[in-house]
């Protein structure tokens, strides 16, 4: 199965901070990639798809970028709502993998 | 209004089974992967099974080949979750997802719990 690494586990970041995560999967999965945004108690809601495509409704701050095995999730000018977990995903084919989350926290 | 309802959760000893339910309504079910999705108290998500819209291809996580299986109804637009031989960590919110574009649509989860 591919892995997904995702860096950092967690960050502490002010409104108004521009905020950068990363995925890095085991072997090459082309564009096949997603980034999910977690709040507590909720089901995650898609971000970006095909690496980085915007999903409809999703705020302009949100950007996705890579190719390959590198993957970056930026939100330019994080806001209050922004707080919460985000998770890349991997549809490369079956088994699908998730990364472990980052846990973006005020500062 | 879309709407994916999970139903089937509850306490099971180890070793028990379960059979998942995901009722769906307000797309077309028909034309949908579907998936499950997991998440263990205060952990991660975890990409548990897959489903193709036919039926035909289906996957599964490392941690649960050979003890889950997944189904489909089409005619029932429902997705199922057979889970055999649980054990103590598959205690977890089982999310119904289609984890595609345009149509992401989750459920809000059913719990299930192993415990003796």
């Amino acid at each position: 199965a591919i892995h997904m690494t995702q860096s950092p586990s967690s960050l502490s970041a002010s409104v108004g901070d521009r905020v950068t995560i990363t995925c890095r999967a085991s072997q090459g999965i082309r564009n096949d990639l997603g980034w999910y945004q977690q709040k507590s108690g909720k089901a995650p809601k898609l971000l970006i798809y095909t690496a980085s495509k915007l999903q409809n409704g999703v705020p302009s701050r949100f950007s996705g970028s890579g190719f390959g095995t590198d993957f970056t999730l930026t939100i330019a000018s994080l806001q209050p709502e922004d707080f919460a977990t985000y998770y890349c995903l991997q549809d490369y084919g079956y088994p699908r993998t998730f990364g472990q989350g980052t846990k973006v926290e005020v500062k | 209004e879309v709407q994916l309802v999970e139903s089937g959760g509850g306490v099971v000893r180890p070793g028990g089974s379960l059979r998942l339910s995901c009722a769906a309504s307000g797309f077309s079910f028909e034309d949908y992967s579907m998936n499950w999705v997991r998440q263990a108290p205060g952990k991660g998500l975890e990409w548990v099974s897959g489903i193709y819209w036919n039926g035909v291809s289906t996957g599964y996580a490392d941690s649960v080949k050979g003890r889950f299986t997944i189904s489909r109804d089409n005619a029932k637009k429902s997705l199922y979750l057979q889970m055999n031989s649980l054990r103590a960590e598959d205690t977890a919110l089982y999310f119904c997802a289609s984890l595609a574009v345009p149509g992401d649509y989750w459920g809000q989860g059913t719990l299930v719990t192993v415990s003796s």
